[in-house]
């Protein structure tokens, strides 16, 4: 079984603030990863996946992720906060082989202060 | 590419009543998920078809929700009955069988409420 849990359900940053949402995972083959983003009443946007090689994944909009197998993590990071990037992000993972359906976690609300 | 579609964006029925929403993927993607999504909660998978064949079903999709994907292209979801338990966000994804690390691309989702 695979399971996500997303710490913090809202988090809030300065413009400019480093972003940093974190995601830990629970599987028990080695997953695929993936950091999605849902702006309101639209449906989701893929940020980045890791999947296989480097640990280090960068995605769209400045993101990126960082794959930690050994504290089952893989937290989401920004530098710097754009107003633009205030959304609802989510972690999912999902197996590698057969139907890849997503699991997802519960989400975490990111506010921008100007 | 112009991504993936669904019908309607907005549906509110009253209790008992059946609806059926569309899910239009994108051309040539041959696997196609739904997923529920309820407010505050990230989305749940319902059920997953490769083609035309619905191969995986989640346990959440009762007898009263039936999908289908007739000649492996658009896909509907039924809900027969409704129930208020059903109001959430229902969402259709698509993706082309990969060699490793499908993206799933997400369509903007169809908000059922239930009165």
């Amino acid at each position: 079984a695979q399971s996500v849990t997303q710490l913090g359900s809202h988090v809030s940053v300065s413009e400019g603030a480093l972003v940093l949402l974190r995601c830990n995972y629970s599987s028990s083959v080695p997953p695929y990863l993936f950091w999605y983003v849902q702006y309101p009443n639209q449906g989701l946007q893929l940020l980045l996946k890791y999947t296989t090689g480097a640990t280090l994944v960068k995605g769209i909009n400045g993101f990126e992720a960082e794959f930690k197998k050994s504290e089952t993590s893989f937290h989401l990071t920004k530098p710097s906060a754009h107003m633009s990037d205030a959304a609802e992000y989510f972690c999912a993972v999902s197996r590698i082989q057969g139907a890849q359906k997503l699991v997802f976690g519960q989400g975490t609300r990111l506010t921008i202060n100007p | 590419d112009t991504g993936v579609s669904q019908n309607p964006r907005h549906k509110i029925t009253k209790r008992g009543q059946n609806v059926t929403f569309r899910c239009d993927p994108i051309s040539e993607h041959n696997r196609l998920y739904w997923y529920r999504q309820t407010l505050g909660q990230g989305p749940e998978f319902l059920t997953y078809f490769q083609n035309e064949a619905q191969l995986e079903k989640s346990r959440l999709l009762s007898d009263r929700f039936s999908a289908e994907r007739p000649k492996g292209s658009f896909s509907t979801l039924e809900i027969q009955r409704t129930e208020q338990g059903d109001s959430a966000m229902y969402l259709c994804a698509s993706s082309l069988d990969p060699l490793g690390g499908e993206t799933q691309y997400f369509g903007p989702g169809t908000r059922l409420l239930v009165l």
